[in-house]
């Protein structure tokens, strides 16, 4: 059974901090790792998305992933309050098919004024 | 460009009924994936079509079913609905083999009662 791990928070920051996001996952052969942001209510939007070891930078946001730890993390630099949401990590799963998420629970992010 | 439209946006259904959510991809694009996410908890993969063919089928009981049409849009059938059907219903659509991640829908949120 394939898993993916976040932990569930909340994470509680101040704003201009930065936030730091953890997920773990299972599959020692997964390639494709996501980052999806959903707001209460709405449905998952993508912002990030990261294929090779290191880190990839979009904006204020970082996604750094390590294969050997089977860790990939997301860090929002200069955190707003607009930035409160549920974070959902994901790794695509192709076995047998065009490709499925595996997503994990969700870690709920706090911006406090 | 349209996104991913889902209808209908909410529907109360009673425990034993039947329900059909549907769903039309981003235009061009010709693979639908349904998955289902109970409160609290991330996305779960329900069902994959890719050019009107079944590719990829979750651990989900028989009473969920799918087709895609010619149109490449999309139909989740839930037979005998139990309470624990009771979640928002996410459909999502591709072009190629999902290297940038899925757009989902807004979601259909269905209360069984």
């Amino acid at each position: 059974q394939k898993e993916v791990e976040q932990n569930s928070g909340p994470l509680s920051v101040p704003e201009g901090a930065i936030a730091s996001l953890n997920c773990t996952y299972s599959d020692r052969g997964s390639q494709s790792f996501f980052w999806y942001r959903q707001y209460s209510g709405k449905s998952p939007e993508l912002i990030m998305f990261i294929y090779s070891n290191g880190d990839k930078e979009d904006g204020r946001f970082t996604a750094q992933l390590n294969k050997a730890s089977q860790y990939v993390s997301l860090l929002i630099r200069d955190s707003q309050p607009s930035d409160s949401a549920t974070y959902l990590c994901a790794v695509m799963n192709y076995g047998g098919s065009q490709g499925n998420l595996i997503f994990g629970k969700g870690t709920k992010l706090s911006v406090k004024p | 460009d349209a996104g991913v439209t889902q209808s209908p946006t909410h529907l109360i259904k009673t425990r034993g009924q039947h329900v059909t959510l549907r769903c039309s991809p981003i235009s061009g694009h010709k693979s639908v994936s349904w998955y289902q996410q109970v409160l609290g908890q991330g996305p779960q993969f329900i069902f994959q079509y890719y050019e009107k063919e079944e590719r990829g089928r979750g651990n989900f009981p028989d009473r969920f079913s799918a087709r895609q049409f010619p149109n490449y849009s999309s139909e989740l059938n839930v037979n005998a609905l139990l309470l624990g059907d009771s979640a928002l219903y996410l459909c999502a659509s591709s072009s190629l083999r999902q290297a940038h991640g899925y757009t989902f829908g807004s979601g259909t949120r269905l209360t069984v009662v």
